[in-house]
């Protein structure tokens, strides 16, 4: 199916562990973007992107590495989980400049134990 | 850095009441701004934008808003509430030479049967 699927939806992990959540959209759009969602903070921007090979850090990019080898992948890597990563992490794609609509995933909702 | 503020965190209607939710941003040049739905469990989904021209605009599910430059600001507004409208609702917006979104806290509505 067409549209913006993110995966894992659930994800436990331990401290230190490095994970990576994955974000494919089938659109070709050219921008894509990573958000955590926390009570009390709304939406964050951690990192965004507008083509393959060009990524930018947003508001809370510490702790966490993007990649964008292919226009429709935009995978999100903690590179040694904490707690305080614990969170909803949603991306997003857009296929005009600022203008256009942000379609969102479904969420992947992590926990760090 | 642009910022976007909703005030209210939390409001609590009845069924067939009025709405206005109230979102400031923080930039003094050209603004595209957007309203996003969130409910329960789901994904952002977009209920209105504005980009230019007439300042109210009309969006899905009988939302409309209200650009009022003088005021930096974009109110979210519905003439009637119910029940189904109980989720979060955020406030976005992009500014000129950047295409990335920037969201408010949120404000969560619950709508009494």
């Amino acid at each position: 199916d067409a549209g913006i699927t993110q995966s894992p939806r659930y994800k436990i992990t331990e401290t230190g562990r490095q994970v990576t959540l994955m974000c494919h959209q089938t659109w070709s759009h050219s921008y894509m973007f990573w958000y955590r969602q926390d009570l009390g903070h709304g939406l964050r921007l951690i990192y965004y992107s507008a083509a393959a090979d060009i990524t930018d850090k947003g508001e809370v990019p510490d702790g966490y590495v993007v990649s964008r080898s292919k226009t429709e992948n935009f995978p999100l890597t903690l590179e040694s989980a904490t707690r305080s990563q614990t969170s909803v992490y949603f991306c997003a794609s857009s296929e005009q400049y600022g203008q256009g609509e942000a379609f969102f995933g479904q969420g992947t909702r992590l926990t760090v134990v | 850095a642009q910022s976007v503020s909703q005030h209210n965190h939390h409001v609590i209607l009845s069924e067939a009441a009025s709405l206005e939710l109230g979102c400031n941003y923080s930039y003094g040049g050209t603004v595209n701004l957007f309203w996003y739905v969130q409910y329960p469990g789901q994904h952002l989904q977009l209920l209105l934008k504005y980009f230019s021209g007439d300042p109210l605009v009309k969006g899905i599910k009988g939302f409309e808003a209200e650009f009022i430059k003088s005021k930096f600001s974009f109110n979210l507004r519905k003439p009637s509430v119910q029940w189904s409208d109980t989720a979060e609702y955020f406030c976005a917006v992009t500014t000129s030479g950047t295409y990335k979104y920037i969201f408010g806290t949120g404000t969560r509505l619950k709508v009494l049967a």
